[in-house]
């Protein structure tokens, strides 16, 4: 039982490149979260879904886009990316109260 | 949307001695409220939380209050240790259609051997 896992764990972006980030869950949960973490602040959210097939937007989504094909799997897309989203990035899954958080992806956009 | 104002930002104790970290709310339909432990370059862990039909509850050295009608929730550490030396984050979950946190700005605890 591995928990939330995310890949990569590292990575750094030039400027206009594009990446997916993926979450995966072997919980069964239907809720799953992508949050980003600037330095000093907490997490905030980017987007999330409450089941397969399903997506919305968090706090800050712009930049950013979803897909939950599957249930287990989450993956966040950069399409252009920018300084601006060098960030820890979190995915965090949940059935009921208690969120579940992976191990979390450090980016770097120069 | 939500608002979730943490202090202090920072706080430096003796070991030994207690922690107390305060969060305040502005959303009285939040009825989740939880406290994460983050250590450096890892993730979130969930150290304690509490529902808003209790106003107390305890887990070893750890407590945490909530006070509904004044909309804050503190965090109580006591008998600190060094390996409580962390970052420690409120949030709070107001809509339980999507079962989002939205978390505090974060303290940074320092505890002095």
């Amino acid at each position: 039982n591995a928990g939330v896992t995310q890949t990569p764990k590292f990575r750094v972006l030039k400027t206009g490149q594009s990446m997916t980030l993926l979450c995966a869950q072997d919980m069964n949960h239907e809720y799953m979260y992508w949050y980003r973490q600037d330095p000093g602040m907490g997490l905030r959210l980017i987007h999330y879904s409450v089941g397969e097939g399903t997506t919305a937007k968090g706090e800050v989504p712009d930049g950013y886009n979803v897909s939950r094909l599957k249930k287990q799997n989450f993956l966040l897309g950069l399409e252009s990316a920018a300084p601006s989203q060098t960030s820890v990035y979190f995915c965090a899954s949940t059935h009921s109260y208690e969120q579940y958080f992976g191990p979390g992806t450090r980016l770097t956009v120069t | 949307g939500e608002n979730v104002e943490q202090h202090p930002s920072t706080l430096s104790v003796q070991e030994g001695d207690s922690a107390v970290i305060k969060c305040t709310y502005s959303d009285s339909a939040s009825n989740y409220f939880p406290w994460y432990k983050q250590e450096l370059g890892k993730r979130p862990q969930l150290i304690i939380d509490i529902r808003s039909n209790v106003g107390e509850k305890k887990d070893q050295r750890i407590a945490v209050t909530l006070n509904k009608t004044a909309k804050h929730f503190s965090l109580h550490i006591t008998e600190t240790q060094p390996e409580d030396s962390a970052v420690y984050f409120c949030a709070l979950l107001r809509d339980t259609g999507r079962r989002a946190l939205t978390f505090g700005s974060g303290t940074r605890l320092q505890v002095q051997p």
